[in-house]
């Protein structure tokens, strides 16, 4: 059964920095791109970044771009996403997701809740 | 980047109707499309990826189809656990995007 567990959520201070860690389970996680969706809170999701199984390819929506870094240590089936200048507009419940044959994001974790906030 | 305009915004329905929901994107994307459910504190689920491939473990009551640039999930007998929100998302090209969701409530 694919798990995913996500931890670092908390509230932050503008400009302030937090690190997000994903556990994963269940599957080869070395074969698959792992993605972190957010969503703030009554409002749709949004897809922040994205990593290849090997880590070597990353990409990022250009609303975190230069301030977020996505990155994963297969060793230990772990993803994470470094968060620095953080905003007020990226409080949401950060997703780590499991990447799909289609680009879908086919298995979801609980989420971790990021508040921004003075 | 890809706009994913999606409707109705929300809809009202009785348990054994068949609604429908679209999508509409802003340029082609094939069959680069998936659907998602998602209930009140929980977290997305998906339920069609590729335009109309049906999840493992999803009712065949729900269901996909592409026409050109246009998509549509349907729910064939609408269920009192199908009531939820529902969104859309291209996995075309990054930066992968999500339509405005679709709220499905009790008449």
């Amino acid at each position: 059964e694919v798990q995913l567990v996500e931890s670092g959520g908390g509230v932050v201070q503008p400009g302030g920095s937090l690190r997000l860690s994903c556990a994963a389970a269940g599957f080869p996680f070395d074969e698959y791109a792992m993605h972190w969706v957010r969503q703030p809170p009554g409002k749709g999701p949004q897809w922040v970044s994205l990593i290849s199984g090997n880590g070597g390819t990353t990409y990022y929506a250009d609303s975190v771009k230069g301030r977020f870094t996505i990155s994963r240590d297969n060793s230990k089936n772990s993803l994470y996403l470094q968060m620095n200048s953080l905003r007020t507009e990226d409080t949401a419940f950060y997703y780590c997701t499991k990447g799909g044959d289609y680009g879908d994001y086919r298995y979801w974790g609980q989420g971790t809740l990021v508040t921004v906030s003075s | 980047d890809i706009q994913m305009t999606q409707s109705p915004s929300s809809l009202s329905a009785s348990v054994g109707d068949r609604i429908i929901i679209t999508c509409r994107a802003s340029q082609g994307i094939g069959t680069y499309l998936n659907w998602y459910q998602q209930k009140a504190g929980k977290a997305p689920k998906l339920l069609i990826y590729a335009a109309s491939s049906l999840q493992s473990g999803v009712p065949s009551r729900f269901s996909g189809s592409a026409s050109g640039t246009d998509f549509t999930l349907t729910i064939s007998s609408l269920q009192p656990e199908d009531f939820a929100t529902y969104y859309c998302q291209q996995s075309y090209s990054i930066p992968q995007t999500f339509g405005g969701g679709t709220k499905v409530e009790i008449k």
